[in-house]
Parts: structure tokens; sequence; C-alpha cells
């Protein structure tokens, strides 16, 4: 158990819905970090939180927005979605910002858009 | 553009045998590498890390190697236990730049230890 939640652990939608995945840090992590995995493209860096802040954004869709809320939770935020949007999205956390800090990854949420 | 390139998507491996998992990166601007484990229906976990200020990192039974001038790590375990059989993944960064915390993974490599 790494001590990130991810909710919820699946979800099945229809093309054109709106989903929000949420993921809780480790106690004292500062960074949140989305991941998403799928098939063909391997874990792929979307977006990074520290301390409330973005930090960091990798090639996030602009239909995907993500935010740190004040108690460090984060929610990641999909819309308008794709079948190709079907994929495992890891939230992870670490202390600190930098990539040399140890981040843990949560179980993930499995999205399948039908 | 795959930065981070494992080539070998898959690896067996005898008990008791080292496993030697290959990594190659084309980025110069990463210089700290990681290596990570996932179980099926799990997370990543991290297993070792490695700065380029150093060509060699070991943990136990496990050793990653750094060459920077071919952009090339692996990561050896010895001995390989059934336990150990699980998709590795190599990951780089550039620690410390602009960018942050954002870890580049390469597409895994799945090891199956047989007893």
């Amino acid at each position: 158990d790494s001590g990130v939640t991810q909710t919820p652990k699946h979800l099945i939608t229809a093309t054109g819905q709106r989903v929000t995945l949420r993921c809780s840090p480790r106690s004292g992590d500062l960074s949140v970090y989305w991941y998403q995995q799928s098939l063909d493209q391997g874990l792929q860096f979307l977006i990074q939180y520290y301390n409330g802040e973005e930090r960091a954004k990798g090639n996030i869709l602009e239909r995907f927005s993500a935010q740190q809320f004040p108690d460090l939770h984060s929610e990641l935020n999909l819309s308008s979605l794709e079948l190709g949007d079907s994929a495992l999205y890891f939230c992870a956390s670490s202390v600190g910002a930098s990539g040399d800090y140890e981040q843990y990854f949560g179980p993930g949420t499995r999205l399948t858009v039908t | 553009d795959q930065q981070v390139k494992q080539n070998s998507p898959s690896l067996s491996v005898q008990e008791g045998r080292i496993s030697i998992l290959n990594c190659d990166y084309t980025n110069s601007m990463f210089d700290y590498f990681l290596w990570y484990k996932k179980y099926p229906a799990e997370g990543p976990t991290f297993l070792i890390s490695i700065s380029s200020i150093k060509d060699k990192n070991e943990d136990g039974r496990f050793t990653v190697f750094l060459n920077k001038s071919a952009k090339h790590l692996s990561l050896h375990i010895v001995p390989s236990q059934p336990g150990d059989s699980a998709v590795y993944f190599c990951a780089a960064t550039g620690a410390g730049g602009t960018s942050y915390g954002k870890l580049t993974f390469g597409q895994g490599t799945i090891l199956t230890v047989h007893p």
C-alpha cells in the first residue's frame, strides 16, 4: 500500500460525457502527478501540481483539466470523452517538486469509454 | 518521439540466475534515472534510482548501471526470484530543472522468473 488513494477504481461511461477522477496523496506529500497508461502509449505524464500550483505539464489534452485543493487532494477532469481516452489513470505523490523525489503511485482508475 | 526505450518487451529467466533489463534514452537533458516495478492491478512501485554523476548504484539484489556516453542504463537483479516477476519500467527526468517532477517512461519489460 503506497498511501496514495484513488477513486473510483473503475469507471464506465459513454462518449461525449464528463468524468472526475480523485486522488488523495500520501500524508505530508505536497506534489501530485497524473499519468495516463494506454495500451499503445505506455505511461504518459499528464500534469503535476505542487502545493496547489501547477508545476509541470505534459501532453495533456485541452479537454482534460486538473486542480489541487488546499487539503492537497487532486482531481482530474476529463470532458467530451472519446473512445481513445479509455486507459488507466494513475496518480502519484511525492514530498518535493523535482524528479529526484520518489514518486508513490496509487492503484489507478480504469476508465472505459463506450 | 520515444525518448526512453526498452527494446525488449519480455525477458524469461530461471530462478537464482541474473536478470538484466536494458533501457536506452535519447534526451541528453535527462540527469536522473529510475526503475519502477509494476504488478497487475497495482500502481508502479519505485525500485532504485541513479544520478548522472554516478555510474552504478546498488541496493540489495538490485544494481543499476549507467553509461552516459552510450545513453544506456541497465538493471541487474541477482539472484532472481519468482516474486520478481512483474513489468519493469525505466524512467528518466531532468531533476531540478524546469521539467520538475515529470518522469518519462519506457514501454516496460515483462520479466518472468521461473522456479
